[in-house]
């Protein structure tokens, strides 16, 4: 079936710091790929996606490359912020609906 | 442009009773998804709606119904309630000419089962 697997965390980063969410899926086809980002308190927000292989997804700083041959889809951002802290999650769609990673927790500490 | 709206925020049952979850999609989507997130854990699918019939459904138990009216808007209702059941309540939105297009997120509706 689809599944996606993420890096467990939580993860504690300095301001500034570069952050790598690693992030693989399994899946039939070619499904889409997506960040989504939860804030304390409050639902899911879309960060980024992309399409088809290849493609890169980018949103304030971050990135996302999709990589059928490693069947990877990595977060990637060069200089975290204090207000980068939050729950991201990694997820695919395919036409049979959405499948969502655990999450990774972000902290990061000024 | 409303985003998608759930309704209440919080809710409080007792173990056994039956509950009901409203959510309204984004403007101009006509698919609406439910989930459940249980704390510390990625949303789980529970079922899609499209056309006011469930197209797809995830590993819930028949306590778990949906409805869907003409007006796009859904609701989830959750028969029998078990303790197990306490968790976020998500519903998100999309439109059916994008077939894995993104989905449009709720705030959701903290359900806690007493």
């Amino acid at each position: 079936g689809n599944s996606v697997t993420q890096m467990e965390g939580p993860v504690t980063l300095s301001e500034e710091a570069f952050l790598t969410i690693n992030c693989t899926y399994t899946a039939t086809g070619y499904p889409s790929l997506f960040w989504y980002v939860q804030y304390p308190g409050e639902g899911l927000q879309l960060l980024l996606k992309a399409t088809k292989a290849d493609d890169k997804g980018s949103n304030k700083g971050f990135e996302a490359t999709y990589r059928k041959e490693t069947t990877s889809f990595h977060l990637e951002k060069g200089s975290v912020q204090v207000s980068d802290s939050a729950v991201y999650f990694c997820a695919l769609s395919k036409v049979s609906g959405m499948r969502f990673g655990a999450g990774t927790r972000l902290t990061v500490k000024p | 442009d409303a985003g998608v709206t759930q309704s209440p925020t919080h809710l409080i049952k007792t173990r056994g009773q039956q509950v009901t979850l409203r959510c309204s999609p984004k403007s101009g989507h006509d698919t609406v998804s439910w989930y459940q997130q249980a704390l510390g854990q990625g949303p789980q699918f529970i079922f899609q709606y499209y056309e006011e019939e469930e197209r797809q459904r995830g590993n819930f138990p028949d306590r778990f119904s949906g409805h869907q009216f003409p007006n796009y808007s859904s609701e989830l209702n959750v028969n029998a309630l078990l303790l197990g059941d306490s968790a976020l309540y998500l519903c998100a939105s999309s439109f059916s000419g994008l077939a894995r297009g993104e989905q449009y997120f709720g705030p959701g509706t903290r359900l806690t089962v007493t």
